[in-house]
């Protein structure tokens, strides 16, 4: 069965100090792997998706990145954080074609503080 | 472009009633709907989809969501709420480049 891992389920940041946000998939091969941010337990926002190793696309201009070093591990990084950074981010995968649905990780939340 | 729209932000019911949550979309060419459910602090867990055929979806816990073309709407339903069915729904629309687009969330109490 696949499983998704997200770490680390909490951080609390100091502004202006860097962040890796970390998420892998297990038991499937080439998924479609994304990033969200959940602001105060409401909608999402898509960050960042990859259709493959080293292709992401960015939804929102921002002071975060992403990149997929291999095929199932899905990185979010920012080099200094703002305030406005502060949220709860979700990794989630899906097959490759438009009818699959979305599997989550349980979430990260950050606090910059 | 693609949107989905949760009209309300919390419904309340009680226990032993149908519930429905409200959900409507808007997107260019054939629509992949889906719901979700999340719990306080935790991931969303999928619960329905619906892709093409019946009308009527059915899915996990009891849910079930019905596809109207017409109205654009794909509004989730449960014919006997549970106090454990509270939680936050979202509803999503997939039409292209496999990106999904989520409703703002309704909140789902049920009231023993």
């Amino acid at each position: 069965s696949q499983t998704i891992h997200q770490w680390p389920a909490t951080l609390v940041q100091p502004v202006g100090s860097p962040l890796s946000l970390e998420c892998t998939v297990e038991g499937t091969s080439n998924p479609n792997l994304y990033w969200y941010r959940q602001a105060a337990g409401r909608g999402l926002q898509l960050l960042f998706y990859s259709v493959g190793i080293g292709q992401i696309s960015s939804e929102v201009p921002q002071n975060l990145s992403a990149s997929r070093p291999q095929d199932r591990q899905f990185i979010l990084s920012s080099k200094k954080l703002l305030l406005s950074d502060s949220g709860f981010y979700l990794c989630a995968w899906s097959v490759q074609q438009n009818t699959g649905e979305l599997f989550f990780g349980e979430g990260s939340r950050l606090t910059v503080l | 472009a693609q949107s989905v729209a949760q009209p309300e932000d919390q419904v309340n019911v009680a226990e032993g009633n149908p519930l429905t949550v409200k959900c409507t979309y808007s997107v260019s060419g054939n629509p992949y709907l889906f719901w979700y459910v999340q719990y306080p602090n935790r991931g969303l867990q999928f619960l329905l989809k619906y892709i093409t055929g019946d009308n009527l979806v059915k899915g996990s816990y009891g849910f079930e969501a019905e596809f109207n073309k017409s109205q654009t709407s794909f509004h989730l339903k449960k014919p006997s709420a549970l106090v454990s069915d509270s939680a936050l729904y979202f509803c999503a629309v997939r039409a292209w480049a496999g990106k999904s687009t989520f409703g703002d969330g309704t909140t789902l109490t049920v009231k023993p």
